[in-house]
């Protein structure tokens, strides 16, 4: 079985300052790690993810994440944000192989002008 | 050109009734997806068909009925509705089994009273 944890549920933070939204997870076997962002009334819509090699990846909008095998973590940031990036962002796992996703419960990322 | 489109948006209904929500894909992925996203912004995937063929049937009352009359097409039929069915219905499609990105519609809003 495989499991997400998002530690904040509502993360504020004043606009240009930097930022880092926390996911851990388990998994029995090797996984597959994305991010996704909801803005608000909208569909989700991928930020960035990990399959496989360098464990530092880069998404849209100048988020990155890195890949913690030891510690079970997949954490995202972003240097300086912006009002845009307000929204909802769920980090999410899938067991290579399979069709099943299963989300963490959300990050509220709040910036605040 | 939206890649994965639901219909409706919106949908009000009483409880009883008998619904269905329509999900299309125009990116020729094999594997589409239903989820629900509760009031707390939870999401849980409920069914996934890859090339027509049901793969995962998660823990979902038999009042919801998947149909997939073809790989770009997969609808959700929804009867006796009740007060707890009221969430936001995304429909999301990947191109193989291995879910290594998904692209989601942008939701259906559904409302029993």
């Amino acid at each position: 079985a495989q499991s997400v944890t998002q530690l904040d549920s509502q993360v504020p933070v004043f606009e240009e300052a930097p930022v880092e939204l926390r996911c851990n997870y388990s998994s029995s076997v090797s996984v597959y790690l994305f991010w996704y962002v909801q803005y608000p009334n909208q569909g989700l819509q991928l930020l960035l993810k990990y399959l496989s090699g360098s464990t530092l990846v880069k998404g849209i909008n100048g988020f990155e994440a890195e890949f913690n095998k030891s510690q079970t973590s997949f954490h995202v940031r972003k240097p300086s944000v912006h009002i845009s990036d307000t929204a909802e962002y769920f980090c999410a796992v899938s067991a290579g192989g399979y069709q099943k996703v299963t989300f963490g419960t959300g990050t509220k990322l709040q910036v605040i002008p | 050109d939206t890649a994965v489109s639901q219909t409706p948006k919106y949908l009000v209904t009483q409880m009883g009734n008998d619904k269905s929500i329509k999900c299309e894909q125009n990116l020729g992925h094999d594997t589409m997806y239903w989820y629900k996203q509760d009031s707390k912004k939870f999401l849980k995937i409920m069914f996934s068909y890859n090339n027509k063929e049901l793969i995962i049937n998660e823990t979902v009352p038999n009042r919801f009925s998947p149909k997939s009359p073809d790989k770009a097409h997969l609808n959700l039929h929804i009867n006796s509705l009740e007060l707890g069915d009221s969430a936001v219905y995304f429909c999301a499609s990947s191109q193989n089994q291995g879910f290594t990105e998904a692209f989601f519609g942008q939701g259906t809003r559904l409302t029993v009273v």
